[in-house]
């Protein structure tokens, strides 16, 4: 099991650009969700999937965040267009249900100068 | 809004001490609360999950407890090593409706000195 795969593991742009964060859940799990971290505020839930269904959005900043999940094994996290502010490292976990553990990726170390 | 807080932000002991590191939740209504590592540059591994009708859990030299009641989960980190310096997360999972997402503390930074 290779866990779960994000892409890319560090993305630099500037301001106004569009980045796209990648995630690959691990297979046979059916709840996908998109965390941000940063020092000041720790972990914070963007949006949550179930079976590629998004559950619960209230967690994304602002319009200019979109989140997509076409199938089971592959999902988005689009920022257009991207600020300073959203400089953070950006999670992507997966779970199997509510009784199994969260399994995390390494993260995208986004850098927006 | 549940909210979940760890004390202190930061904790050094030199290796082979027993430790506790505390957890705290403001609502009680949990479905089951986690906890997790986390090493710099890394994702979070999961360390130990409990379900709300459980009390504790142990794997090796952690042992973690849940007291719904009073809101407070304990790690317990038996025989301290400098392996396990990172920084630890709690996390809960309300009962309310389907609702599966996880509320993070901010976590413990520990660091065991050889």
């Amino acid at each position: 099991d290779a866990g779960v795969i994000q892409s890319p593991r560090h993305e630099v742009t500037e301001m106004g650009q569009e980045v796209t964060l990648r995630c690959k859940p691990i297979s046979g799990h059916n709840s996908l969700f998109w965390y941000r971290q940063t020092m000041m505020r720790g972990l914070e839930l963007l949006i949550y999937f179930n079976n590629n269904v998004p559950i619960d959005d209230s967690g994304m900043p602002e319009d200019r965040f979109s989140a997509k999940m076409p199938n089971a094994s592959f999902s988005t996290l689009k920022i257009q267009p991207s600020e300073p502010r959203d400089s953070a490292v950006y999670f992507c976990a997966s779970s199997g249900d509510r009784n199994s553990p969260l399994h995390f990726g390494n993260g995208t170390r986004l850098t927006v100068t | 809004k549940q909210e979940v807080t760890q004390i202190p932000a930061a904790l050094s002991v030199p290796e082979g001490e027993n430790l506790v590191l505390n957890c705290s939740f403001t609502d009680s209504a949990i479905y089951n609360l986690q906890w997790f590592r986390q090493d710099p540059g890394k994702g979070l591994t999961s360390l130990l999950l409990i379900q709300s009708s459980q009390r504790e859990q142990t794997s090796g030299r952690l042992n973690a407890s849940l007291d719904k009641s009073s809101g407070r989960s304990t790690l317990y980190i038996a025989a301290s090593q400098p392996g396990d310096s990172a920084t630890y997360l709690c996390a809960v999972t309300l009962t309310a409706g389907a609702n599966s997402k996880l509320t993070f503390g901010k976590g413990i930074t520990l660091s065991v000195r050889p």
